[in-house]
């Protein structure tokens, strides 16, 4: 069984532009969340997306938005670059939707930068 | 926001054992208390959980108060590899709602 995987590792951007971010979740996952770790601080919870649909959502902008794929892999979408956005985005998959005591897998994060 | 508290940080010695403290006093009968540790360079991974009664499984153990209002992890044996972020989280049972992460504990193993 493949873990959760995510691309690119590290990336940079400047401010003003689009980037997405690519998850791959563990096969039979229907479940996938998004979350954002600034430096120094915990994740927080960008949306989550259960059977192609968002399920969810933190106090996020619509410029964050994202796609839930049938082969179990997901994107994050973010337009209009800010500074304040550079951080680690972790996705994190479950089996079923989360609501129970399942565990979520996370993937080792994608790096962003803005400048 | 978080709704658990756990010191900034903590050091241990190798091969000893770590308890890790979260206090939860607003915890609800119907949340379960969650740990996570997040490795350096590394997503966070699960650790345990438990609702009332003390859990053991291969990483660690959970003691849970009588009260509910805290919790400990405990490290029987802290290697240098358990040097992570350790974060304690409270997930309703009636839930589908995400994971609400505080700033945790970062935990150090000194050789």
């Amino acid at each position: 069984e493949t873990g959760v995987t995510q691309s690119p590792t590290h990336l940079i951007k400047t401010r003003g532009q689009q980037v997405t971010l690519r998850c791959s979740s563990q096969s039979g996952h229907n479940t996938v969340s998004w979350y954002q770790q600034a430096l120094g601080q915990g994740p927080q919870f960008i949306f989550q997306y259960y059977r192609e649909e968002e399920n969810g959502r933190g106090n996020f902008p619509p410029r964050f938005s994202g796609l839930q794929f049938p082969n179990y892999s997901s994107e994050l979408n973010v337009n209009a670059l800010e500074l304040d956005d550079s951080a680690l985005y972790l996705c994190a998959s479950s089996p079923r939707r989360v609501g129970f005591q399942e565990t979520q897998y996370f993937g080792p994060g994608t790096r962003l930068l803005v400048l | 926001d978080a709704k658990t508290t756990q010191p900034n940080s903590m050091e241990s010695n190798e091969e000893e054992p770590v308890h890790l403290p979260c206090n939860h006093s607003t915890i609800s009968g119907t949340d379960y208390i969650h740990w996570y540790r997040q490795l350096p360079s590394q997503g966070p991974e699960y650790v345990i959980h438990g609702l009332t009664s003390n859990v053991n499984n291969r990483m660690a153990s959970l003691a849970i108060a009588e009260d509910r209002k805290s919790s400990t992890l405990i490290l029987h044996r802290a290697t240098l590899r358990d040097a992570a972020v350790y974060y304690c989280i409270l997930y309703p049972f009636s839930g589908n709602t995400p994971l609400v992460f505080g700033k945790g504990t970062r935990l150090s193993v000194i050789a």
